[in-house]
Order: C-alpha cells, then sequence, then structure tokens
C-alpha cells in the first residue's frame, strides 16, 4: 500500500531543537525526502536519505531512518523563526527509469519567539 | 541556473471550461512530474512524463492529460473542470528518476 503518515502540528520555542515524525509503508522505497513548504511557495527540498542509510546530518537538519519500523525523523537545531512552515515527508516508489513522490499530509511547524 | 518555473501563477476557471498550464524544467532535467495539492493536503501524483511519453500516472481521470516537449518543458491539461479541481498544481523536475525539484506552483480556482 502507499501510504505516509506526519504529525499535523508541532509548536516549538526558538532556539529548541525541532523533531517531526514520519511513517510509511513501502519498504521498497529507494529514497526519502523531506520538503519545505512556505506559505503560498512551492516545495523546497531539504534533504534526503537512502534506504540504506540510518542516519544523515546536513548543517542543522539531521535525517534518522528506522527502516525496520518505517520511521523517518527530521531535527531541526537550534530552531529558528525562519522555519515555521509546513514540512512534507516523502517516499519515492520506483518503477524502471521513473519515479513517484508519495507525500505526507505535512507537519505544520510553528516557532515561537 | 534558472530552477523550475511554472505559468501562470494564478488562474480562475469557471466549470466546464479546460485549462492548460505550463513548466519549465531545470537546465540539465529530463523527466517532468505533475503534482496536484488540495488545501490543507499533501501533493498527489498525477503523471510523469520522460522522452516526451506519459511513463507512470497516479489515481487522476481521462480528464487530465500532459505532453512533454523535445525542450523538455512540458504542458498539464484538464478538460471539463470541476469545483474540486480547485488546487495548486505543482511541478517537478528531475534527471531520469533522480531527486524531484519543484517549482512555485500554479493556483486554480475553479467557481
Amino acid at each position: 500500500g502507499e501510504d505516509v503518515e506526519q504529525s499535523l502540528f508541532l509548536s516549538v520555542r526558538e532556539g529548541d531543537s525541532s523533531v517531526i515524525n514520519c511513517t510509511y509503508t513501502d519498504s521498497s522505497s529507494t529514497y526519502l525526502y523531506w520538503y519545505k513548504q512556505e506559505p503560498g511557495a512551492g516545495l523546497q527540498l531539504l534533504t534526503y536519505i537512502f534506504s540504506n542509510m540510518d542516519m544523515k546530518q546536513d548543517q542543522r537538519l539531521t535525517v534518522l531512518l528506522n527502516k525496520k519500523d518505517k520511521h523517518l525523523s527530521l531535527r531541526i537545531a537550534d530552531t529558528q523563526t525562519g522555519d515555521s512552515a509546513i514540512y512534507f515527508c516523502a517516499e519515492s516508489q520506483h518503477s524502471g527509469n521513473t519515479g513517484k513522490l508519495i507525500f505526507g499530509q505535512g507537519t505544520t511547524l510553528q516557532v515561537k519567539p | 541556473d534558472a530552477g523550475v518555473t511554472q505559468s501562470p501563477t494564478h488562474l480562475i476557471k469557471t466549470r466546464g471550461q479546460q485549462v492548460t498550464l505550463r513548466c519549465s524544467p531545470k537546465s540539465g532535467h529530463d523527466t517532468v512530474s505533475w503534482y496536484q495539492q488540495a488545501l490543507g493536503q499533501g501533493p498527489q501524483f498525477i503523471f510523469q512524463y520522460y522522452e516526451e511519453e506519459e511513463r507512470q500516472r497516479g489515481n487522476f481521470p481521462d480528464r487530465f492529460s500532459g505532453h512533454q516537449f523535445p525542450n523538455y518543458s512540458s504542458e498539464l491539461n484538464v478538460n471539463a473542470l470541476l469545483l474540486g479541481d480547485s488546487a495548486l498544481y505543482l511541478c517537478a523536475s528531475s534527471y531520469s528518476a533522480d531527486t524531484q525539484y519543484f517549482g512555485p506552483g500554479t493556483r486554480l480556482t475553479v467557481l
């Protein structure tokens, strides 16, 4: 089946760490992605992880992948007000040389000053 | 290097009309995917074009059709518009099945 689930809302204080969680169902997914969407805008690629990795760090962003539990998380260190946005987790399902993304509903991150 | 571009930015149509949305991929990308994002939802995959052919399709009716041109740009056409077609339409480009980069989207309102 195709289903990606995320919690809908997270509120943190500026300077704290944020952790956004996601579960997916397709164990054959090769890549898992995190995208950020600001109001009225398109999706900005934040980071991605290959399915044979456990962790990936990119500046303030840390992605953890638990393949056994099909659980993905995005940690944002030292969260800033500019990080307020909707964050989407997506799994990539490949078929030959094509691939479609299956998205979660998105987690709204509110950062309070 | 220009990213993915889409036109128009906003569009208002009435029920029953037809609409065409356009997308130009990032330089070096040969694959274009289209997604529909309803308000408060995650994007839903419509279809993907590669080598000017529709290679994969999501769960959307035949009213949704597309085209890819030799320069890799793409169009999304929607016929017989319904109120429920109101959404943000996102185009993403990639090199083959690699990482997809999104454009700013076209906001379609059907009255």
